[in-house]
């Protein structure tokens, strides 16, 4: 069974600092890595997508990076701001589903 | 439509009733998906269909839930009896199935059930 896990949980930090978020996964059959982002009492907007086939991809200030063999990918923000407040999620898929890590919190203070 | 259109958004019923939550994906996607966020939780895989079927039904949490999908277009949802732990956000995604690789899944913004 796919298990997600992502760190850290929560992280605050101070408006212009770059960051890392952290995804790893059990199982490296997967079809596509997918990051999301959830503000409060919202859906979930996709971010970036990287297919198994693929090491990285960027939009903007974000770049999420893939390493298969070892089951990580990790979401890169560049140059943070309090907009980038939100729950950030990453999901792969695998077995005709997405299974989604349990998410990181992330506080942006002016 | 240009997105993935979910109703109502937000839902309160009384313990013992029935309910439906409908979910109306972006036109042509095949591949649709209900999951579950329960407050503080993790999202939560309920039901998956291809087209009209339903090959993976394992997610459902019991028999007073189902779903139906009709046209291999709008799905609906229902949980009989709701009970105060069934209250979450049922959130519905959608897919092209010839590019789910390369596209990915697009999600709704979901229906906030609260069972008082």
């Amino acid at each position: 069974k796919q298990e997600v896990t992502q760190i850290p949980a929560a992280l605050s930090v101070p408006e212009g600092e770059n960051l890392v978020l952290n995804c790893s996964f059990t199982d490296s059959a997967i079809y596509n890595l997918q990051w999301f982002r959830q503000d409060p009492g919202k859906g979930l907007t996709s971010l970036l997508l990287i297919q198994s086939s693929q090491r990285e991809q960027t939009s903007g200030r974000l770049n999420a990076s893939l390493d298969k063999s070892s089951g990580r990918s990790t979401l890169y923000i560049a140059a943070s701001q309090p907009g980038d407040s939100a729950t950030y999620l990453c999901a792969v898929y695998a077995g005709n589903m997405l299974t989604f890590g349990g998410g990181t919190r992330l506080m942006v203070k002016p | 439509g240009a997105g993935v259109s979910q109703s109502p958004s937000n839902k309160v019923t009384e313990k013992g009733k029935d309910v439906e939550l409908r979910c109306d994906p972006i036109s042509g996607h095949t591949a649709l998906y209900w999951y579950r966020q329960s407050l503080g939780q993790g999202l939560e895989f309920l039901i998956y269909f291809q087209g009209n079927s339903a090959p993976d039904k394992s997610g459902l949490p019991s028999d007073r839930f189902s779903a139906e999908r009709t046209g291999g277009s709008v799905s609906t949802l229902t949980i009989q009896r709701t009970q105060q732990e069934d209250s979450a956000v049922y959130l519905c995604a959608s897919s092209l199935a010839s590019s789910f690789v390369r596209d990915g899944y697009t999600f709704g913004s979901g229906t906030r059930l609260t069972v008082v």
